[in-house]
């Protein structure tokens, strides 16, 4: 079974301040992780995928084997950043279906 | 970025009767599709994958009778509501998978049972 935790429901920062959005997998094999994003009152959009090893709007994020993690980070938060985060997993074969966090609030104060 | 759109965006209707949500891929084809339900403040759960000219697979402890999918074309997937019951009120999100794997989302129809 895969399954993905993340820990906060809500994460308020101030503007400048870093970030970093939690996230741990559970998967007996070599999955792709996915960080997704949802502004308010817009749908779903992918951020980054672990794969890419690209920076999106700041952000990174570094699938750690060992720890079975794929933490969220940014340096410095701008107060755009503030939405609603889901981290997700895709195991191989199995129709490559998406299993998600139940997400993490970030909150960008001035 | 690929588009995919969902009709109605919101629905409310009587106990019993059936509801059908439509999720379209506008700018690509798309021969598998997902559906997801999302309750207030909880996460996406997958309900189905739709595949274009067979059977949909439904995940364990959801109804297949009671969630109707039909994927016709390279572009559009439905999903019927059946005898709806005001539990059955949710989120319900499609997304398409293009052909580099990358899934996009539709914005979500809001179904209210009364």
């Amino acid at each position: 079974a895969q399954r993905v935790t993340q820990p906060e429901k809500l994460l308020s920062v101030f503007k400048g301040a870093p970030v970093e959005l939690k996230c741990n997998y559970s998967y007996s094999g070599s999955p792709e992780l996915f960080w997704y994003v949802q502004y308010s009152r817009q749908r779903l959009q992918l951020l980054l995928r672990h794969i890419s090893r690209e920076s999106i709007k700041g952000f990174t994020a570094d699938l750690n084997k060992g720890e079975t993690s794929f933490h969220l980070k940014k340096p410095f938060a701008q107060e755009e950043d503030s939405a609603m985060y889901y981290c997700a997993l895709k195991g191989r074969g199995g129709g490559n279906k998406l299993t998600f966090g139940t997400g993490t609030q970030l909150k960008v104060e001035l | 970025g690929a588009v995919v759109s969902q009709h109605p965006s919101r629905v409310i209707c009587k106990s019993g009767t059936s509801v059908k949500i439509e999720c379209r891929s506008l700018d690509f084809q798309a021969t598998t599709m997902f559906w997801y339900r999302q309750f207030p403040k909880q996460s996406l759960m997958l309900m189905a994958t739709s595949n274009e000219g067979s059977k949909a697979t439904y995940e364990q402890g959801v109804e297949k009778d009671k969630f109707l999918i039909n994927h016709a074309s390279l572009t559009l997937s439905t999903l019927t509501v059946t005898s709806a019951h005001p539990e059955d009120s949710s989120f319900y999100i499609c997304s398409a998978r293009d052909q580099t794997n990358e899934q996009f989302f539709g914005p979500g129809t809001r179904l209210t049972v009364l």
